[in-house]
Order: structure tokens, then C-alpha cells, then sequence
């Protein structure tokens, strides 16, 4: 069956950068597209950015232009999103997804997700 | 930016008891159109896709409509296990954007 799993918690300072990773394992990583999406509390979810785990093509939401960056490294079937000059504000669960193959590989809704992982900014 | 709006914010139903949800697109999403379902603690789970067609497992009391900018998520008799909060996703253009969430509670 699909998996996504991803890093532990984490706890940064402002002005750092934090790294997670989403593991996928049940399909072939390369045919598919993952998306990172992340929810601070009590708020709605928030799109950031995705890869094409195929060709490693990249889009972010401008919101995060410049912050944010989405890699993969094919031969692990791991994707990574890096968020630099963290904000107390980027504190939030984030999760990875992957797009359910009913609609399209690459971008369809979401119908396997990580178990998402809190990213706390404090000083 | 498409911006997803949803009401209401809560619903109070009793179990047994049909409830309706909306979720209103700034322009139009055409039926590209996703509902998940999110329990506290846990990822959200897919629900419905182009507006109306039930993803893997779902049960049949979900059902979804609408297309354009008007789209509701009917849940027929509501089950212990529905009580959550329920968010409407457009996939139509970028960026994804999600609504507010509707949180269906336990009257």
C-alpha cells in the first residue's frame, strides 16, 4: 500500500532553516508528483510548493518564493522541502502528498498523505 | 488567487441526521473540486473528487455536487465517526488553494 513517511519534529530559531523529509514507498516514486502542504494551528491548509519526482521540476506558491525548496533524491524515494528564515508564523504541521492517480498523477487532489510533522519556531 | 469560502463555520448535527455543507469559489473551478475529511491529530483524508465522484472506501452517505463556483458536500445520516472538519480544495489553477474548513459537531 502507498506511504508517505516523514521526519520527526522539529524546534528551530528564528532565522534558521529547517529540512523534512517524505519517505514513499508501495508505487514508483518517479510516475507520481509530491506536494507539500502545511496547516498552522487552527488554520486552514496551505499549499507551498511540489516536485515532479520525475524529472525533479519544481513550483512553489509565491507566498513562500525564495523560502522554500523542494528536491527529491530518486534512488531513496525521498522528497525534501527546505524553509529558510523561518518566522515565528511557520510554525505549523507540514505535510507531503501525493496525488491521487484517478484524476491525474501530477495534479490531482491529494489521496495518500505523511503523517506530517511539527515544525516549531521559537526563541 | 481563487479564494475557497466555506459555511458554515460549525454545524451542530445529531447523529442519524443529514448534513450539508458548501464551499463557494471565487471564480470558476469548473468540476475540479476536492472534499477532505481531517480528524484532530491526523492528515486529511480524501473524500471526494471532481466534485462528486467518491474516492477509494468512502462511504456511500458521502456524496458531493456543484460545479462552477457553488459546490456542497451532503453527508446523509451522520455516524459517530464523521464528526470532523471537513475542507473543500480547488485544483483548478494555481496556486491550490483550500477553504476555511466547516467543523460538524456533535448536537
Amino acid at each position: 500500500q502507498v506511504q508517505l513517511v516523514q521526519s520527526g519534529a522539529e524546534v528551530k530559531k528564528p532565522g534558521a532553516s529547517v529540512k523534512v523529509s517524505c519517505k514513499a514507498s508501495g508505487y514508483t516514486f518517479t510516475s507520481y508528483a509530491i506536494y507539500w502542504v502545511r496547516q498552522a494551528p487552527g488554520q486552514r491548509l496551505e499549499w507551498m510548493g511540489w516536485i515532479n519526482a520525475g524529472n525533479g521540476d519544481t513550483q512553489n506558491s509565491q507566498k513562500f518564493q525564495g523560502r522554500v525548496t523542494i528536491t527529491r533524491d530518486t534512488s531513496a524515494s525521498t522528497a525534501y522541502m527546505e524553509l529558510s528564515s523561518l518566522i515565528s508564523e511557520d510554525t505549523a504541521v507540514y505535510y507531503c502528498a501525493r496525488p491521487t492517480p484517478y484524476t491525474s498523477s501530477w495534479y490531482g487532489p491529494f489521496d495518500s498523505w505523511g503523517q506530517g510533522t511539527l515544525v516549531t519556531v521559537s526563541s | 488567487e481563487i479564494v475557497m469560502t466555506q459555511s458554515p463555520a460549525t454545524l451542530s448535527v445529531s447523529p442519524g441526521e443529514r448534513a450539508t455543507l458548501s464551499c463557494r469559489a471565487s471564480q470558476s473551478v469548473s468540476s475540479n473540486l476536492a472534499w477532505y475529511q481531517q480528524k484532530p491529530g491526523q492528515a486529511p483524508r480524501l473524500l471526494i473528487y471532481g466534485a462528486s465522484t467518491r474516492a477509494t472506501g468512502i462511504p456511500a452517505r458521502f456524496s458531493g455536487s456543484g460545479s462552477g463556483t457553488e459546490f456542497t458536500l451532503t453527508i446523509s445520516s451522520l455516524q459517530s465517526e464523521d464528526f470532523a472538519v471537513y475542507y473543500c480544495q480547488q485544483y483548478n489553477d494555481w496556486p491550490r488553494t483550500f477553504g476555511q474548513g466547516t467543523k460538524v459537531e456533535i448536537k
